[in-house]
């Protein structure tokens, strides 16, 4: 069973910044956080993932509370291409599990 | 090379055929996963591979049949499916340690209708 919530949908203006939480209450010491996207009929894309830092990469940043039980997933200037399901997966190891993840539309 | 392809994009079966699903990848990964996935729903994982052997089975119905011929292809055999075996199926493979195992790479999926 997934490990995560998420609020179901969200909108973002293009050209803003999208921040999508993501809660994970149950998290244990040795579980990374993962977020994925899935935009309309395409196989799910690997976005980032953290331990405890923040982590930036040329898609994305993610931000990890200090008690690790939530995140943000913060795309900086978001475009039309966005517009995609976004999954946060708590895990390590083999249990590898999508949750119901969040419904992004980015508004022109 | 980044890319998982899977062959066919759409199949149409009716539930006497039997068909097979294939999945390849050329990133030198040596697990490979087969996940369904019904419409406005999320990826549900049916099995995983690992170094070409059978690690995971999530309880999956037996008139799906998988196989790891090579650490390069992967296949799903179908034989007796019913109506609500149609979903999209996803093909994904990852390295093996366990961190990387949860960096996925998927394909563009195989659209099953079951008539």
């Amino acid at each position: 069973d997934a490990k995560t919530t998420q609020p179901p949908s969200m909108d973002c203006a293009e050209g803003r910044a999208a921040n999508l939480p993501c809660n994970h209450s149950t998290i244990s010491g040795n579980e990374y956080v993962y977020w994925y996207r899935q935009i309309h009929s395409q196989g799910p894309q690997y976005i980032i993932h953290g331990l405890k830092n923040n982590e930036t990469n040329e898609m994305a940043s993610l931000i990890i509370t200090e008690d690790r039980k939530s995140s943000t997933l913060i795309l900086p200037h978001a475009t039309l291409r966005d517009t995609a399901v976004y999954y946060c997966i708590v895990t390590f190891g083999d249990q590898f599990y999508f949750g119901t993840g969040t419904s992004l539309t980015v508004i022109p | 090379d980044t890319e998982v392809t899977q062959t066919p994009k759409h199949l149409v079966m009716g539930m006497t055929n039997k068909k097979s699903l294939k999945c390849e990848q050329h990133m030198g990964h040596r697990a490979m996963y087969w996940y369904k996935q019904k419409a406005k729903k999320p990826p549900e994982l049916m099995f995983v591979y690992s170094y070409e052997k059978l690690s995971i089975n999530e309880s999956v119905p037996s008139r799906f049949s998988p196989e790891c011929p090579n650490s390069s292809l992967l296949n799903l055999h179908l034989h007796a499916l019913q109506p609500e075996d149609s979903a999209l199926y996803l093909c994904a493979s990852s390295q093996e340690d366990f961190v990387a195992k949860n960096i996925q790479y998927f394909g563009a999926g195989t659209r099953l209708s079951v008539l």
